[in-house]
């Protein structure tokens, strides 16, 4: 059963507080999307990475937000510090070598007190 | 930037009734996805289309690539209380470079079924 999974899945945590959420893409996808989804602003995407390579992260702060790949099946979220505003549900999607079709993990709902 | 258009942002229907939603772009696609969500959990897809005036089924669901590469067409026959949720269409352009595979996402439209 393919799928992408996320950890955790709910995160409650306190301002300045460090925050890592996990993502394992399906086996074989060489291509991972970080996004974030909220009310007023629907799904924004953050970062990407292909093959491991991040290609592109202009849609994440950088000063607090960070995103590695330490291998193919792991691909890693932190916010340190984190704030308020951080709060939303953070979504991980993968995709194959077709790049057209994304399928996304669960979601991991933050919330930042 | 592309922008894409998505309506109507939300929908209350009786169960039996048909559903349409549309998205439009400001810029020619070469892919189109619609996606649901059902609460708590991440978007699923449901339909992909690679070519224009493309027509695709996946049961009761119906969507269309349009002619002009600018927009898409969702259609959901005979609505039944399972069908809620929220729906989002995507797309990808033939942009190259760190752009090639990034898809860009409408607003998403809030679907409510009465029984």
């Amino acid at each position: 059963d393919a799928r992408v999974t996320q950890t955790p899945r709910h995160k409650v945590t306190e301002m300045g507080q460090e925050v890592t959420m996990r993502c394992q893409p399906i086996l074989g996808h060489n291509t991972v999307f970080w996004y974030r989804q909220t009310m007023m602003q629907g799904l924004e995407l953050l970062a990407y990475f292909r093959n491991r390579a991040p290609l592109d992260d202009s849609g994440m702060p950088k000063d607090r937000f960070s995103a590695e790949m330490p291998d193919a099946t792991l691909a890693t979220l932190k916010i340190q510090p984190s704030e308020p505003r951080d709060s939303a549900v953070y979504f991980c999607a993968s995709s194959g070598f077709s790049y057209n079709e994304q399928f996304f993990g669960p979601g991991t709902r933050l919330t930042v007190l | 930037g592309q922008q894409l258009n998505q309506s109507p942002q939300s929908m209350f229907i009786q169960e039996g009734e048909d559903v349409s939603m549309n998205c439009t772009s400001s810029s020619i696609f070469n892919t189109w996805l619609w996606y649901k969500q059902d609460p708590g959990e991440g978007p699923v897809l449901l339909i992909a289309l690679y070519k224009a005036g493309e027509l695709t089924s996946n049961g009761r669901l119906t969507a269309q690539f349009g002619i002009t590469r600018k927009d898409s067409f969702l259609n959901i026959s005979a609505s039944i209380p399972s069908d809620v949720g929220i729906y989002f269409c995507a797309g990808r352009s033939n942009a190259g470079g760190t752009s090639y595979g990034k898809l860009t996402f409408g607003q998403g439209t809030i679907l409510t079924v009465h029984p």
